[in-house]
Parts: C-alpha cells; sequence; structure tokens
C-alpha cells in the first residue's frame, strides 16, 4: 500500500494559466476525493467520484474548475484562468465504498498564483 | 446543513499535561465522526474515528467519545509529548451512502513545550 499520491507538490504560476493536478488513489478504493484548504483554515470539499462518476460536486467548484476520472483509477483536477484567490493546497482522499468510509489523504498540492 | 465546531486555538501545554481539545456538530441522523492530525510539513492523518452513538474512537493515547445527546466528539489525550505538537481537526460525514465528503472543523493548534 503506498498511500495516496500527488503531483505535483508545488506549482508557481501567473494569473490567467491554465493549472493541471493529478491524484492517485490507494489502488482499490473506488472513491476520491478532492478538497481546498486555505492557511489556519480546515479543508473544503470540492467534488467526488465513485468510480469514473462524478457523483458531488460544491458550490465552491466554479465553472472554471473541471475534474476528470477518466478510468476509474487517477484523477486530474484543472483550473483555468487561474486567479489569485485560488491559491490554496489542494487535497486528495481516497476511500472504499461502504463502512465508515474511511478518507485517506495525500501530501497535497500548494498552488501560488502571483 | 452540517457543521462542525471545535474550540479555537491556539493551545500550548507542557509535556505530560491533561489535554482535551472541544468538538461538536450538527447533523442529521447518524454522522460519522472523525479526528485528523496534521503534523508540521505533513498531510493530514486519521487519527480516530467513530461511527455510532456512545462508540469511544481511541489511537496513540488519544480518545474520542461520541456522544449524541451532546452532540459533541471531544478529543483527550491524559499525558501529552512534544511529538503531539500539531494541528487537529474534528470532522463528520453524513449518514448515508451518499454522503461523499467529510466536514472539517478549523482546526486547533497544539503545541506541546518541553
Amino acid at each position: 500500500d503506498t498511500g495516496v499520491s500527488q503531483d505535483p507538490r508545488h506549482k508557481i504560476t501567473k494569473r490567467g494559466q491554465n493549472v493541471t493536478f493529478r491524484c492517485d488513489p490507494i489502488s482499490e478504493h473506488n472513491r476520491l476525493y478532492w478538497y481546498r484548504q486555505t492557511l489556519g483554515q480546515g479543508p473544503e470539499f470540492l467534488t467526488y467520484f465513485q468510480n469514473e462518476a462524478q457523483l458531488e460536486k460544491s458550490r465552491l467548484l466554479s465553472d472554471r474548475f473541471s475534474a476528470e476520472r477518466p478510468k476509474g483509477s487517477f484523477s486530474t483536477l484543472e483550473i483555468q484562468r487561474t486567479e489569485q484567490g485560488d491559491s490554496a493546497m489542494y487535497l486528495c482522499a481516497s476511500s472504499l465504498v461502504g463502512g465508515s468510509y474511511e478518507q485517506y489523504f495525500g501530501p497535497g498540492t500548494r498552488l501560488t498564483v502571483t | 446543513g452540517n457543521s462542525v465546531t471545535q474550540m479555537e486555538g491556539p493551545v500550548t501545554l507542557s509535556e505530560e499535561a491533561f489535554l482535551t481539545i472541544n468538538c461538536t456538530y450538527t447533523a442529521t441522523g447518524y454522522p460519522s465522526l472523525f479526528w485528523y492530525v496534521q503534523y508540521p510539513g505533513e498531510g493530514l492523518q486519521l487519527l480516530l474515528k467513530a461511527t455510532k452513538a456512545d462508540d469511544k474512537g481511541s489511537n496513540k493515547g488519544f480518545e474520542a467519545t461520541y456522544r449524541k445527546e451532546t452532540t459533541s466528539f471531544h478529543l483527550e489525550k491524559g499525558s501529552v509529548q512534544v511529538s503531539d505538537s500539531a494541528v487537529y481537526f474534528c470532522a463528520l460525514r453524513g449518514y448515508g451512502g451518499s454522503q461523499g465528503n467529510l466536514i472539517f472543523g478549523k482546526g486547533t493548534k497544539l503545541s506541546v513545550k518541553p
């Protein structure tokens, strides 16, 4: 079990550019979640997938944000036309369906928009 | 809607002191409750969980009891160590299989001095 991995760990971009993050979940986990965490706050839910289906999206997920999980394995989160307010830590988590749905988090991707 | 409120930090204790971090929640039905910990420079780690009323979650000397009558899930440890210095997040997951996301509190920063 290698845990949840995220790439890149850090991304600095200029306002208006597009960025894409990748998440690889724990291999047997069929649910994958994206969260955003800003300094001094708890993580806030963005969206989640069960296998390849995107089942829920938060109101935080504006139309500049899009997430995919095409084969039910890894997922990508793209932010188009980045704004300074997008600067945050983007966290990915995965879980199995059933039981307490324990979520295991990756190390996160820290995005800085200049 | 569902929400989590936890005591504001920072909390500073001396080594071997008793720790309590308060967490209360608002939710319909029977949510699952979690404590996550974030050590400096690391990702979120699941510390303990409880899935039904009166359950006690425990791990690494930490304990929390799911109290439905007071809608609380306070974190306790009898004797803290310097290595416990971290940010602690209380979280809930709504009842039912369609409830995907975790809802987090804002976090409580704990500093333990030798």
